[in-house]
Order: structure tokens, then sequence, then C-alpha cells
């Protein structure tokens, strides 16, 4: 089974301009989490979908960020106007039911100078 | 503060020696607990978890966890270790009656292990 995908690997940008990540979870998986890492802050959940449904966005920085997932195989991270301070790499994961491990995609490198 | 920590930012082994990396976490119950990989330029790979019972665990690539409840903590371990091995390494936690359902994993900062041939 192909894991959980994600688009683009790498990503450089100039600040001010529109970042678009995708993300296409596991077959049958009714979880999927947007997490952020940066040497500084580590591992972050910034939000995460139950059968396409946003639960918990508490994790989501700041109004420039904001997640979709028009459906079960498909998510979007949109980050409008990008800054500096988003450079990161970006994870998608996703799980079945509730506390089943996640797993998760090789991430989007981002940068934005 | 409910939290998960890993005491040890890095450590160094020579190869074929054990390893051992700690785990702690502070809550009221016991969590799921998670051990994951991660290789320079990946995602994260799932090594082994716990959820009840038996508290070893046995994983992949020859790694194992046990569950000590009087000491909360969840300690990853490897008899020998092998040069293939050098990543990071992250202990997670999903918190006990988590509301809302779902699996909102916390993990901890992560211990960068190198391997000296």
């Amino acid at each position: 089974d192909a894991g959980v995908i994600q688009s683009p690997r790498h990503e450089v940008t100039e600040m001010g301009q529109e970042v678009t990540l995708r993300c296409k979870p596991i077959s049958g998986h009714d979880y999927l989490f947007w997490y952020r890492q940066t040497m500084m802050r580590g591992l972050e959940l910034l939000i995460y979908f139950n059968n396409n449904v946003p639960i918990d966005d508490s994790g989501m920085p700041e109004d420039r960020f904001s997640a979709k997932m028009p459906n079960a195989s498909f998510s979007t991270l949109k980050i409008q106007p990008s800054e500096p301070r988003d450079s990161a790499v970006y994870f998608c994961a996703s799980s079945r039911q509730g506390g089943e491990p996640q797993h998760f995609g090789d991430g989007t490198r981002l940068s934005i100078l | 503060a409910q939290s998960v920590t890993q005491p040890d930012i890095h450590i160094t082994v020579s190869e074929g020696a054990s390893l051992e990396l700690r785990c702690n976490y502070s809550y009221g119950a016991t969590p799921y607990l998670f051990w994951y990989v991660q290789s320079p330029g990946q995602g994260l790979q799932l090594l082994l978890k716990y959820f009840s019972g038996d508290t070893l665990v046995q994983g992949i690539k020859g790694f194992e966890a046990e569950f000590k409840r009087s000491q909360s903590s969840f300690n990853l371990r490897k008899p020998s270790v092998h040069w293939s091995d050098a990543a990071e390494y992250f202990c997670a936690v999903v918190p006990p009656m988590v509301t809302g359902g779902g699996n909102k994993l916390t993990f901890g900062t992560g211990t960068q292990l190198k391997v000296e041939l």
C-alpha cells in the first residue's frame, strides 16, 4: 500500500507569495494531521481532521494559515501571505480510529526568502 | 503541566554497544505511548507502541521499550546498535481521556543518536 504522499517535497518562494502544500492520506484512514517541524519549536500539531471535518485547529499559528480537506483522499495547507518565519518542514500524517499510530509522509521542506 | 520529556538531546554510542533512550511523561493516567524514528530528510517512522497489557513491547529494527508505571517512563532499548540506527528518536503520547475523539499526539523534543564506528 502507498503511504502518505506529500507534495511538493521542496518549495522555495519569496515572502508574500501564497504557498499550498498537498497531502494524500492512506486510503481508509479517517484522521489526517498537519504538523510543522522547526529546530526551535520541534514538532507541532497545526490541525487535524476526522472524516474530512476539522476537529482541532488550535495549533494553527495565525490567520495566514488555512487547511482544507475537500474529500477523504486529499488535503491542503495554505499560507497566504508567506513570511520567512514560516520556513520549516511540514508533515502530513494519517491514522485510523482513535489511538491508532499515525503514519507520516516524507514532508515538505518550505523555505521563504 | 502535562507533557512528555526526553532528557537527552544527544547520545553517542559505539556500534555494537547497547542503547537506552529515556522518555518520561506526566499525566494523571497512562497515555498511549509511541516511539518514532526520523532519518535525515525523511518523515517519522513508527518503531513501536504501547496501549496496555505486557509492559515490554517489541518493535521493528530490533528495538524494544519497557513501560514502567511507577516511574512514568517508556524507555527505548536496543541490545546492539548498528551504524544505520543513527537518526533522531521521538517519544510521543496520546493523552488519556482525550475529549472530542481522535488521537492528538504530543511529541517529546527528540534525542539525536550518533553511532561511532
